[in-house]
C-alpha cells in the first residue's frame, strides 16, 4: 500500500461530519474505492467513483476526487458511533483492476 | 448471495505444519483474489485468478505458498511449511466485471496464527 497514502488515525464528535482524506500515485487508475473494515471483520464495500467524475454521493457518503492533485476523499455526514472502524482507500489498476490500498485510517466517533 | 465464504476462519498450528485455507468466491463471479493483512504491512494481493486460471502470482512471497482454483467455486491457498512470520490475516475476494467497473467483495478472512 505504500503508493496509496492515508492519515492513520480520526477522531470525531457524534453528529459531526467525518473527513478521510488518501493520495493515491497511479494517474491511469479508472476507479477508486472506499472500503470500510470493522473489527474482526473483512472489508466491506462503500462506495466508488470513476475517474472521470469530481463528486458521488450516496445518502450519507460524499466522494470527492481532484485528478489532477490525485486525491480523493470520503465524507461522512452525521457521524454515528457505529461509522467507527478503518476506512481504506484504494485504486484500481490492470486488466483485471487489481487493487492497491492505502494503509486505512481508524475514525473513532466519541459520543 | 450468501457472498464470498472463507473457512476456517481461525487456524493456529505450529511451525512447520502445513496449512490450507479455503475459499468459495460469489457464484459467477470470475476473477478471484487472495489478500494478506499485516500490522506492518497492511493489505497485499497475493495472487489472483481470472475463469479459474492464475494470472499473477507476483505476490506470493516465496515458494512455500501456493494457491489453486480447481473450479469455479473454490480455491486454496496453502502454505508448506509454515512459519511464524505467516501469521496474518488473509482474504479471499471475487469481482465480476460490469463495464469497466471490477467491483471486489471480500471474505471475512481467515486469521491465521503460527507458533
Amino acid at each position: 500500500g505504500e503508493d496509496v497514502e492515508q492519515s492513520l488515525f480520526l477522531s470525531v464528535r457524534e453528529g459531526d461530519s467525518s473527513v478521510i482524506n488518501c493520495t493515491y500515485t497511479d494517474s491511469s487508475s479508472t476507479y477508486l474505492y472506499w472500503y470500510k473494515q470493522e473489527p474482526g471483520a473483512g472489508l466491506q464495500l462503500l462506495t466508488y467513483i470513476f475517474s472521470n467524475m469530481d463528486m458521488k454521493q450516496d445518502q450519507r457518503l460524499t466522494v470527492l476526487l481532484n485528478k489532477k492533485d490525485k486525491h480523493l476523499s470520503l465524507r461522512i455526514a452525521d457521524t454515528q458511533t457505529g461509522d467507527s472502524a478503518i476506512y481504506f482507500c484504494a485504486e484500481s489498476r490492470g486488466s483485471a483492476r487489481q487493487l492497491t490500498f492505502g494503509s486505512g485510517t481508524q475514525l473513532t466517533v466519541l459520543p | 448471495d450468501a457472498g464470498v465464504i472463507q473457512s476456517p476462519r481461525h487456524e493456529v498450528t505450529e511451525m512447520g505444519q502445513e496449512v490450507t485455507l479455503r475459499c468459495k468466491p460469489i457464484s459467477g463471479h470470475d476473477y478471484l483474489f487472495w489478500y494478506r493483512q499485516t500490522m506492518m504491512r497492511g493489505l497485499e494481493l497475493l495472487i489472483y485468478f481470472n475463469n479459474n486460471v492464475p494470472i499473477d502470482d507476483s505476490g506470493m512471497p516465496e515458494d512455500r505458498f501456493s494457491a489453486k482454483m480447481p473450479n469455479a467455486s473454490f480455491s486454496t491457498l496453502k502454505i508448506q511449511p509454515s512459519e511464524p512470520r505467516d501469521s496474518a490475516v488473509y482474504f479471499c475476494a471475487s469481482s465480476l466485471r460490469k463495464g469497466g467497473n471490477y467491483e471486489q467483495y471480500f471474505g471475512p478472512g481467515t486469521r491465521l496464527t503460527v507458533t
